[in-house]
């Protein structure tokens, strides 16, 4: 069973479309993270849900749209996509209580062309 | 910068031989963590130490913690062809109600057969 799965694996799109990345966790963690890696491998926080509830936004452009349908979803949703956002996007998980370390998804990498 | 920072940036070795990767940080912490990320795949968490803990170990993994000098080190003994990977290393720490992660760099790690 993948603890923390998100689709799909690869997303190739023309500049200017709206696309989404979806994440799931199975672990009964309550804390879940999108992160953006670029291609020096730095891992940059982008948001950050606990229990649904937006706790970290990480001067995201707004074309960038988190949604937390529950403890156990986050989607990240992208407007008006641009050559810069070619990336590998990870989601990840955790408990809040600072118990164990993050899970992460395999990665969604990004290619806007 | 907010980073961590890790040192060396690149090691290579043989197989056999044992690596060490250090990590530097800024501020206080709660905890550190060390995570491995093999190419192409999601980061994979390997310790947890926290800031009152000096020293931990997982398998042939040893992880040293010295907040006095706000460092870190990372010790895989008698490495295998299969531990190349870049390796992470995250300082956990409180900012208000939330908890958050810095995260270096990360050393790329080349194991020679």
């Amino acid at each position: 069973d993948t603890a923390v799965s998100q689709t799909p694996k690869y997303l190739v799109t023309q500049m200017g479309n709206d696309k989404s990345i979806k994440c799931e966790q199975n672990l009964g963690h309550d804390t879940m993270y999108w992160y953006k890696q670029d291609s020096k491998k730095f891992l940059k926080i982008m948001f950050s849900y606990n229990n649904k509830e937006l706790i970290i936004n990480e001067t995201v452009p707004n074309r960038f749209s988190p949604k937390s349908p529950d403890k156990a979803h986050l989607n990240l949703h992208i407007n008006s996509l641009e050559l810069g956002d070619s990336a590998v996007y990870f989601c990840a998980s955790s408990l809040s209580n600072g118990q164990g370390g993050y899970t992460f998804g395999s990665g969604t990498r990004l290619t806007v062309v | 910068s907010q980073q961590g920072e890790e040192d060396p940036q690149a090691l290579s070795i043989q197989e056999g031989e044992n690596a060490t990767m250090n990590c530097s940080y800024k501020t206080s912490i709660n905890n550190l963590q060390w995570y491995r990320q093999n190419s192409g795949r999601g980061l994979v968490h390997l310790i947890l130490i926290r800031s009152n803990e000096r020293e931990k170990h997982s398998g042939r993994l040893r992880v040293t913690l010295d907040t006095s000098k706000k460092s870190s080190s990372l010790l895989i003994t008698a490495s295998r062809a299969a531990d190349t990977a870049s390796y992470f290393c995250a300082t956990g720490y409180n900012a208000g109600n939330n908890r958050k992660l810095i995260w270096g760099l990360g050393t790329s790690l080349a194991v020679n057969p």
